[in-house]
């Protein structure tokens, strides 16, 4: 079955500080990997996805490599502010349906 | 843009009452799917569907059931809300093709209250 984890469950870091946060999946067989953001209260937001072709993908300061074959998957942000503080979950299709299997999140404070 | 609206935002009822949360997509997606999230559990699937009339159940689909009449519209129904059935709800969808699954889009969340 497949398990997705997230480590540190919290992070909190200067403004302007590069960061990484990551996430490890059990088995390696997914057609993709996503990221998302959750603001407190909010719906998910999108913010990569990353085909299992794929070795990286990048979207303005955010930038999110896959490597299946030791199961993990790591988000990059580049010179963090204020405004990146959110919980960030990673997830993985466990099978072609669609559906999701999440991470618990990293919630991330980015401190002025 | 993608757009996945959810009925309401907040949403306050009694223990024993009929709950319906609507969700409706714009993209024409086939996938659609509801969620719960609750603090210490994550995100949990409840119900999903891949075409229309067609429904499986998730992680956790006791006490819901879904209906899903046109492809742009998923229904989750709470036949009896009970107290344990506080909690934010989520809808998603997304597309697939035969060898390609396509990103989820989430909508704002209804926080249902049941007391």
């Amino acid at each position: 079955k497949q398990e997705v984890t997230q480590i540190p469950a919290a992070l909190s870091v200067p403004e302007g500080e590069n960061l990484v946060l990551n996430c490890s999946f059990t088995d390696s067989a997914i057609y993709n990997l996503q990221w998302f953001r959750q603001d407190p209260g909010k719906g998910l937001t999108s913010l990569l996805l990353i085909q299992s072709s794929q070795r990286e993908q990048t979207s303005g300061r955010l930038n999110a490599s896959l490597d299946k074959s030791s199961g993990r998957s790591t988000l990059y942000i580049a010179a963090s502010q204020p405004g990146d503080s959110a919980t960030y979950l990673c997830a993985v299709p466990p099978g072609n349906t669609g559906k999701l299997i999440f991470g618990q999140g990293t919630t991330l404070q980015v401190k002025p | 843009d993608v757009k996945v609206t959810q009925s309401s935002r907040y949403l306050v009822k009694r223990t024993g009452e009929k709950v319906f949360l609507e969700c409706v997509q714009d993209m024409d997606h086939e996938n659609m799917f509801w969620y719960r999230q609750d603090p210490g559990l994550g995100l949990r699937l409840i119900y999903f569907s891949y075409d229309v009339k067609m429904k499986e159940k998730g992680d956790i689909p006791e006490g819901y059931s879904v209906s899903r009449e046109k492809k742009e519209r998923f229904s989750l129904i709470l036949e009896s809300a009970s107290t344990n059935q506080t909690s934010m709800y989520l809808c998603a969808s997304s597309w697939t093709t035969v060898d390609r699954l396509g990103e989820q889009y989430f909508g704002p969340g209804t926080r249902l209250t049941v007391t």
